[in-house]
């Protein structure tokens, strides 16, 4: 069945970056988009971007470039997730996400990582 | 940006109620609305797609319709395990942006 496994929790200070890693398994890993939300606390959902584990590619919510980086290790069935510059506002939990389609993207999320809490704290 | 706004903010009903939740977006996404279950502390869980279409595995109580600018989830019948917030999320266009959710409490 398909696991999507994220990192543990961080903390990080002010102006630092972290980096949250996704493992997926139960299915074939090249073949679907991984997106990346996070959510404050308290807060609702706010997408970050996706990356295709099978060329690499990578798209990012305007809110985010600049500072957001995602990559893939397709030998580990992992992708990543690295934010820099970090400030209290990206105190939050990430979630990594599938995309439901295989070879394709319809930003439908069917499997979710557990959440990795980020705390930015000085 | 497509904003997405819910409504209500919260409820709370009682087991064995019908329950409507009404998701309104700022310009039409056609029937690209979909709907997504948080407990606390838990990552949220994919329930309805395309604005209508049941997830496999999700119960037959959960029903959801609309098109254009207008969205509502219904949950009929009300279990204790359906007390969670509810997010409805676009994805018509980037970015995607989800409302800020309905929470049900007992």
């Amino acid at each position: 069945q398909v696991q999507v496994v994220q990192s543990g929790a961080e903390v990080k200070k002010p102006g630092a970056s972290v980096k949250v890693s996704c493992k997926a398994s139960g299915y074939t890993f090249p073949g679907y988009y991984f997106h990346w939300v996070r959510q404050a606390p308290g807060q609702g959902l706010e997408w970050m971007g996706w990356i295709n584990p099978n060329s690499g590619g990578t798209n990012y919510a305007q809110k985010f470039q600049g500072r957001v980086t995602m990559t893939r290790d397709t030998s580990m069935f992992t992708v990543y997730m690295e934010l820099s510059s970090l400030t209290s506002d990206d105190t939050a939990v990430y979630y990594c996400a599938r995309d439901m389609m295989i070879y394709g993207l319809n930003y439908y999320f069917d499997y979710w990582g557990q959440g990795t809490l980020v705390t930015v704290s000085s | 940006d497509i904003q997405l706004t819910q409504s209500p903010s919260s409820l709370s009903p009682s087991v064995g109620d019908r329950i409507t939740i009404t998701c309104r977006a700022s310009q039409s996404i056609r029937t690209y609305l979909n709907w997504y279950q948080q407990k606390p502390g838990k990552a949220p869980k994919f329930l309805i797609y395309a604005a209508s279409s049941l997830q496999s595995g999700v119960p037959s109580r959960f029903s959801g319709s609309g098109s254009g600018t207008d969205f509502t989830l219904t949950i009929s019948n009300l279990q204790p395990e359906d007390f969670a917030t509810y997010f409805c999320q676009q994805s018509y266009s980037a970015p995607i942006t989800f409302g800020q959710g309905t929470r049900l409490d007992i």
